[in-house]
């Protein structure tokens, strides 16, 4: 079956311009991840959707990052006003249950470059 | 709050030659253990995990991990690498209550010479 999307695959921004990357999650994955990776940085976590409960929102650098998941599938994360520091590859996973035990299931991620 | 460590940023290995990658750990409780591969413009994929029973884990593409409570530690280890091994490869910790909360290492980058 289909994996785990994100769109678009690369995006090139300027400095202060806001930005929407989206995640197609694997139809059925009740929870869904959002991470940062930059390089030598390992995977940062920003945010996590479970069901219908409220989401994780720890992991979220600064108020100009923000995320909503609609219908329990998709998902938009937003960056406002982007800096360059927030050039990065974001990544979007989803499992079956939010379990501790899941796999998780990774997207091929969105490169972001902001100039 | 748990962690994951990855010590070796960068390793060189010929090709045949056997592989470990080092990851140590620390939680409070039992661990999820895994291990992710990132293929260079890939997103990451599943080598294998542990959560219980034999310490000893097998993956896909030949890897093995054990877990040695003692050492707080999950290494990873192949007997043969082969040159399409070449990649980045993440250590992960997930709680093993409430929700999944994963702490990723920062990735080591594999590196494979004829």
């Amino acid at each position: 079956g289909a994996g785990v999307s994100q769109s678009p695959s690369n995006k090139v921004t300027e400095k202060g311009k806001d930005v929407e990357l989206r995640c197609d999650p694997i139809s059925g994955h009740t929870a869904l991840y959002w991470y940062r990776q930059s390089l030598g940085q390992g995977l940062e976590f920003l945010i996590y959707f479970q069901g219908n409960s409220a989401p994780d929102k720890s992991g979220l650098p600064s108020d100009r990052f923000s995320a909503e998941r609609t219908g329990g599938s998709v998902s938009t994360l937003t960056i406002q006003r982007t800096q360059q520091e927030d050039s990065a590859v974001y990544l979007c996973a989803s499992t079956p249950n939010g379990r501790g035990s899941d796999t998780q299931y990774f997207g091929p991620g969105t490169r972001l470059t902001v100039l | 709050a748990q962690s994951v460590t990855q010590p070796d940023i960068h390793i060189t290995v010929s090709e045949g030659a056997s592989l470990e990658l080092r990851c140590n750990y620390s939680y409070g409780a039992t661990p999820y253990l895994f291990w992710y591969v990132q293929s260079p413009g890939q997103g990451l994929q599943l080598l294998l995990k542990y959560f219980s029973g034999d310490t000893l884990v097998q993956g896909i593409k030949g890897f093995e991990a054990e877990f040695k409570r003692s050492q707080s530690s999950f290494n990873l280890r192949k007997p043969s690498v082969h040159w399409s091994d070449a990649a980045e490869y993440f250590c992960a910790v997930g709680t093993s209550g409430g929700y999944q909360k994963v702490t990723f290492g920062t990735g080591t980058k594999l590196q494979v010479i004829p």
